[in-house]
């Protein structure tokens, strides 16, 4: 079984500033992925970035990065130079390397303000 | 390359009422899911086909919800009857097989359901 777990509800950023999203997670896994979703008002799942357990290096998309710290189980967002568009809901999932299901946080609500 | 498409994007039924929902995904994405997504929450997957074939159906609600997918492309999921608890976001993503590299999921727009 999977869980992730994201604390954070909702976070208020300044325009142009770098924001962090929290993530941790819990598996039995040895091999897995971690996958960062936007999700604006519209509805729509926007994948942003993937992470793989064996992956040496930090994921990063843009101004998307993963912080990721394995013995911690955490894999942590960063959104640097947040722009107006930014503001959305974030969700963190994962899954076992060779499964299909995917198993998602609560979510974090962000809002970037001018 | 067109994404997941899906319609409606909006449906406002009253409860005993049946709905259908349908998804078409990318092209070349044998891989098909249906999740439900309830206010303040992440997804949560419904069904998943490989093709025209359900391999986990084991999270539907098998006494009022259905899907199919016919001819391993386009999908249709329905509710009869709607129960007031099924309001909610219902999501289709597509993906390559799984196993094939990193096999990200994406989804549609979504289906915002209101049972009144």
């Amino acid at each position: 079984a999977q869980k992730i777990t994201q604390t954070q509800p909702g976070m208020f950023v300044q325009e142009k500033e770098a924001v962090t999203l929290d993530c941790t997670y819990d598996t039995s896994d040895q091999s897995y992925g971690l996958f960062w979703y936007k999700q604006p008002s519209s509805g729509e799942m926007i994948f942003l970035i993937y992470q793989g357990s064996y992956d040496e290096q930090n994921a990063t998309e843009g101004r998307y990065s993963l912080n990721f710290q394995k013995a911690r189980k955490s894999a942590n967002l960063v959104i640097s130079a947040s722009q107006l568009g930014d503001s959305a809901m974030y969700f963190c999932a994962m899954r076992g390397l060779n499964d299909y299901k995917l198993s998602f946080g609560a979510g974090t609500t962000v809002t970037v303000r001018a | 390359e067109a994404g997941v498409v899906q319609s409606p994007r909006y449906k406002i039924i009253e409860k005993k009422q049946p709905v259908a929902f349908w998804c078409n995904p990318i092209s070349g994405h044998n891989t098909l899911y249906w999740y439900r997504q309830n206010l303040g929450q992440g997804p949560e997957l419904l069904i998943r086909y490989e093709n025209e074939e359900a391999v986990d159906d084991s999270q539907l609600p098998k006494d009022r919800f259905s899907a199919e997918r016919l001819k391993g492309v386009d999908s249709t999921l329905k509710i009869q009857p709607a129960e007031l608890g099924d309001s909610a976001v219902y999501l289709c993503a597509s993906s390559l097989k799984p196993g094939t590299g990193v096999w990200t999921q994406y989804f549609g727009p979504g289906t915002r359901l209101l049972v009144l």
